[in-house]
C-alpha cells in the first residue's frame, strides 16, 4: 500500500539552527516525491518536486534531498518566517492520487 | 493568490443539512482534485476530475459527490452532514490529469473551504 510517513510531527529550532525533516514513503514506482509548505488556515503551497534518487533542490534556505526510501527537507539557518507545517506527498505511477504525509509542525523561536 | 478560487471561505451550519462547495480552477489546468483536511488528520484525498470525467476516487463518504462541468470550475456536495464532517475542504488544480509518459504533476492549492457543523 503506498503511503508517507513523515518524522518528527513537530519541532521547535532557535532561530539559525539548522535541522531537517524527514518523509519516509512506501509507492509502488515514484512519480514524483513533492515538498509543500501550509500555514494556519490556508492551503498547502508548493515548493519542490523531486523525481529521482539522488536529485537535490534549493531554495532560499531549504534544501530537499531524495533517496530510494525517504526525503529530507534541510532547513539552514532558520528564520521565524520560516515557521509552518512542512508536507510531504508522493504520486505514484500507477494512478492519479497524491498521497500526503500529516506533515511536520516547524516552529522557530527568534 | 494562488489562482484557484474556492468559496464559500467560511460556512456554519447544523448536522442533517446539505452544502455545496465551488472550486474554480487556474486558468489553464484541466484537473480538479479534492480533499478534506481535519485537526487530526492529514490531507485525506476525496476524489478527482479531470475535463468533466471522474479520474480517481478516495476516501469519499456517499453522502459526498462531486462534478465537473465544461467551463472546468468544480462542485463538491455534502449531504446529511453530521459533526465529524467539520473540516477544511481543499480544492487543488493541476494541468493534466494522469497518462502514462507524462511528468509528474504539481497541485496547486486553494485557501479552503471551512465547514463547521453543528
Amino acid at each position: 500500500e503506498d503511503q508517507v510517513t513523515q518524522s518528527p510531527e513537530a519541532l521547535r529550532l532557535q532561530e539559525g539552527e539548522s535541522s531537517s525533516l524527514n518523509c519516509s514513503y512506501t509507492v509502488s514506482g515514484l512519480r514524483g516525491l513533492f515538498w509543500y509548505r501550509q500555514d494556519p488556515g490556508k492551503g498547502p503551497e508548493f515548493l519542490f518536486t523531486l523525481y529521482s534518487a539522488g536529485e537535490e533542490k534549493e531554495k532560499e534556505r531549504l534544501k530537499a534531498t531524495l533517496t530510494k526510501k525517504e526525503s529530507f527537507l534541510h532547513i539552514t539557518a532558520p528564520k521565524p518566517e520560516d515557521s509552518a507545517t512542512y508536507l510531504c506527498a508522493v504520486q505514484a505511477n500507477t494512478g492519479n492520487q497524491f498521497y500526503f504525509g500529516t506533515g511536520t509542525s516547524l516552529t522557530v523561536i527568534p | 493568490d494562488s489562482g484557484v478560487t474556492q468559496t464559500p471561505k467560511h460556512l456554519i451550519t447544523a448536522t442533517g443539512q446539505r452544502v455545496t462547495l465551488r472550486c474554480s480552477p487556474r486558468s489553464g489546468d484541466l484537473s480538479v482534485y479534492w480533499y478534506q483536511q481535519s485537526l487530526d488528520q492529514g490531507l485525506q484525498f476525496l476524489i478527482q476530475y479531470y475535463n468533466g470525467e471522474e479520474r480517481a476516487k478516495g476516501n469519499i463518504l456517499e453522502r459526498f459527490s462531486a462534478q465537473q462541468f465544461p467551463d472546468l470550475h468544480s462542485e463538491l456536495n455534502l449531504s446529511s452532514l453530521e459533526l465529524g464532517d467539520s473540516a477544511l475542504y481543499f480544492c487543488a488544480s493541476s494541468v493534466k490529469g494522469w497518462d502514462r509518459g507524462n511528468g509528474a504533476n504539481v497541485l496547486t492549492f486553494g485557501a479552503g473551504s471551512r465547514l463547521t457543523v453543528l
